[in-house]
């Protein structure tokens, strides 16, 4: 199956600091979705983006639907200690009767003392 | 409460002995989906099931075996294991429509000697 490529795949930074990651495919997504997990649990759902162009935010996060479709951008301002853990994309190529959603390799955070 | 729940949280078991990870949700979600977590390679789908007896392959299908007898519940089955099966594995749900929020439940260590 297809995979989205993440980058970067970790990243060391300081509490207050703003924070980039981007997602490749490929291929075109319909949808795309960002992840967060935190130690020892599942994936949760932080941004949905379901059209080209499109930017939401969900407090500190920013995601971005690349014009092309087949990529995407997150961004969180002014991290904080509970922004560890590893975030993850995720795209859909149909809207609808196609449950296939591929995952990306995934961005480990971690904040510096 | 609102939740996905595996059991169990961890599992060590043999290769070629049968075994079954349960998943039920009690959110009437209609579709759920079994997905695979490995070092380096993110989330894989393996399974998903859109509704009741309506079940198709993910993206890595091969030695693994599901069913959709009720709504709520979405075992995984692997009749015969193989070390190359050793993972981290998360069931997730999610109601039907353009909301792409799966609930993932907080996921099954599996190791297979």
């Amino acid at each position: 199956g297809q995979q989205l490529n993440q980058s970067p795949q970790s990243m060391f930074i300081q509490e207050g600091e703003d924070v980039s990651m981007n997602c490749t495919s490929s291929s075109i997504f319909n949808t795309w979705l960002w992840y967060k997990q935190d130690p020892g649990e599942g994936p949760v759902l932080l941004i949905a983006l379901y059209k080209a162009g499109e930017l939401t935010s969900n407090g500190r996060l920013t995601a971005q639907f690349g014009i092309t479709r087949k990529d995407s951008f997150l961004n969180i301002s002014a991290s904080i200690p509970s922004d560890v853990g590893i975030y993850f994309c995720a795209g859909q190529l149909d809207n609808f009767g196609n449950e296939k959603l591929t995952f990306g390799t995934g961005t480990r955070l971690t904040i510096i003392p | 409460e609102a939740q996905v729940t595996q059991n169990p949280r961890y599992l060590i078991t043999v290769t070629g002995k049968k075994l079954t990870v349960t998943c039920s949700q009690n959110m009437n979600h209609e579709y759920m989906s079994w997905y695979r977590q490995d070092p380096g390679l993110g989330l894989r789908q393996i399974y998903y099931s859109m509704n009741v007896e309506v079940t198709d392959k993910g993206d890595v299908p091969e030695g693994y075996k599901v069913s959709r007898k009720e709504k709520r519940n979405f075992p995984l089955i692997l009749e015969s294991p193989s070390p190359n099966q050793t993972s981290l594995y998360f069931c997730a749900s999610r109601r039907s429509g353009q909301t792409y929020g799966y609930t993932f439940g907080s996921g099954t260590r599996l190791t297979v000697v």
